[in-house]
């Protein structure tokens, strides 16, 4: 057990809908990342929160949102959801910038 | 951009030896991650190199070249629970790019 919570765990739902994944770091840790897992490519980086600021952004499509709030936990928003965003979502926290990463045990989305 | 390449699959015995190899080019480097992943499961932090040359910890040793864009994961006296993938992931500017992941199977 990393300490690092996701929920839920599975989530389906109907192309065009939108969700709410909700992550809560480690005790202790500011940052928060975002990752996307699907079979064809890989792990990519979303974007990063430390304490409450938005960080660092990777390939995060405009459909997609996220915040942390001040009790650090964070929230990914998918919208106007597509086939293709079906993945395991996952939900990383560490102390500060390059220091190891504790991953959740993700999300996993189906978009019917 | 990020361009990091690891191979697909290995396959080694229990017991033996397996370097896993990555070689990098990114527009920045602020260190160099291998992290284990169960299929099905979430990765996890085996090691961590941002200066040149052998981080040993157990069965498990990372090593980094920097000037040649290179590092290797070293698994000895492999075991069937180290059947997994294992991804090379590269820091720059706050960010984690990661490699495809190479899936190791350990044979008995």
């Amino acid at each position: 057990d990393s300490g690092v919570t996701q929920t839920p765990k599975h989530l389906i739902t109907a192309t065009g809908q939108r969700v709410t994944l909700r992550c809560s770091p480690r005790s202790g840790d500011l940052s928060v990342y975002w990752y996307q897992q699907s079979l064809d490519q890989g792990l990519q980086f979303l974007i990063q929160y430390y304490n409450g600021e938005e960080r660092a952004k990777g390939n995060i499509l405009e459909r997609f949102s996220a915040q942390q709030f001040p009790d650090l936990h964070s929230e990914l928003n998918l919208s106007s959801l597509e086939l293709g965003d079906s993945a395991l979502y996952f939900c990383a926290s560490s102390v500060s910038g390059y220091n190891e990463q504790f991953f959740g045990p993700g999300t996993r989305l189906t978009v019917l | 951009g990020q361009n990091i390449d690891q191979p697909t699959e290995m396959t080694a015995t229990e017991g033996a030896i397996v370097q896993i190899n990555c070689t990098y080019q990114t527009s920045g480097f602020n260190g160099l991650f291998w992290y284990q992943q169960h299929a099905g499961e979430a990765p996890t932090f085996l090691s961590y190199n941002v200066l040149d040359g052998l981080e040993e910890k157990g069965r498990f040793s990372s090593f980094l070249s920097r000037s040649k864009g290179y590092s290797y994961l070293l698994l000895k006296e492999l075991q069937m629970k180290d059947s997994a993938s294992y991804l090379c992931a590269v820091a720059n500017d706050y960010k984690l790019s990661f490699g495809a992941g190479t899936t190791v199977t350990v044979r008995a």
